[in-house]
């Protein structure tokens, strides 16, 4: 069982929709990410959070706002996505910023149709 | 541009034979880890390495990092059908923040 708890595990949304989604760890880490992973390629970053901070944004499109509610919780507002989004988006937790490991959730598959 | 490749891509091989893969860079890396991914699930932590020269052995995978610390190996005795699965490498190069993963192995073992 991963420690770190991705919801929902599949989404699917049209275009106009707002959906979130919502990522949980307990281990204590202080640093969380995001990644978008597409069919057969490595994950890709698109936010870090560093003590509840965002500290890193890697050109992500404002369609996607990530926010941390507190050091546990990260969370992905998606609104507005087009069909080239469909993927696996993942979470992921460090014990400081750029510390690695990283523990992965299982994801959340999206697809926007 | 990719700085961290992986060879091979695809590897189909039979129960019970020896692979390797390998994670190369031209740029050195403060350390590298490698992960395993199977589907519908995210990446899990295999090991990771720090100094250059480094080996490690888990069970029958063996990971060893170059001495300059600018590429990984991973080999795997005896293959099993549960060794079936996307194999990526990763790591911060030296003097960046950025995390990135390898291009990936994708590899399945027949039974």
């Amino acid at each position: 069982d991963t420690e770190v708890t991705q919801t929902p595990k599949h989404l699917v949304m049209g275009m106009t929709n707002k959906k979130s989604l919502k990522c949980e760890q307990h281990m204590g880490h202080r640093a969380m990410y995001w990644y978008k992973q597409k069919a057969k390629k490595p994950p890709e970053l698109m936010f870090v959070y560093s003590y509840e901070k965002l500290s890193i944004n890697e050109s992500v499109p404002s369609r996607f706002s990530p926010e941390c509610p507190n050091s546990s919780l990260l969370n992905l507002h998606l609104h507005a996505l087009q069909p080239e989004d469909s993927a696996l988006y993942l979470c992921a937790s460090s014990q400081e910023s750029w510390e690695q490991p990283q523990h992965f959730g299982d994801g959340t598959r999206l697809s926007i149709l | 541009t990719q700085l961290l490749e992986q060879s091979p891509q695809f590897l189909s091989i039979q129960e019970g034979e020896n692979l390797t893969v390998y994670c190369n860079s031209s740029s050195v890396f403060s350390s590298l880890q490698w992960y395993r991914q199977e589907p519908g699930e995210g990446p899990v932590l295999l090991v990771t390495v720090v100094t250059g020269g480094e080996v490690k052995k888990l069970k029958r995978l063996t990971f060893q990092f170059g001495d300059a610390r600018k590429d990984s190996s991973l080999h795997i005795t005896a293959a099993q059908p549960g060794d079936t699965g996307l194999y990526l490498c990763a790591g911060v190069k030296k003097g960046t923040y950025k995390y990135i993963f390898g291009t990936g192995t994708r590899l399945k073992v027949l039974a």
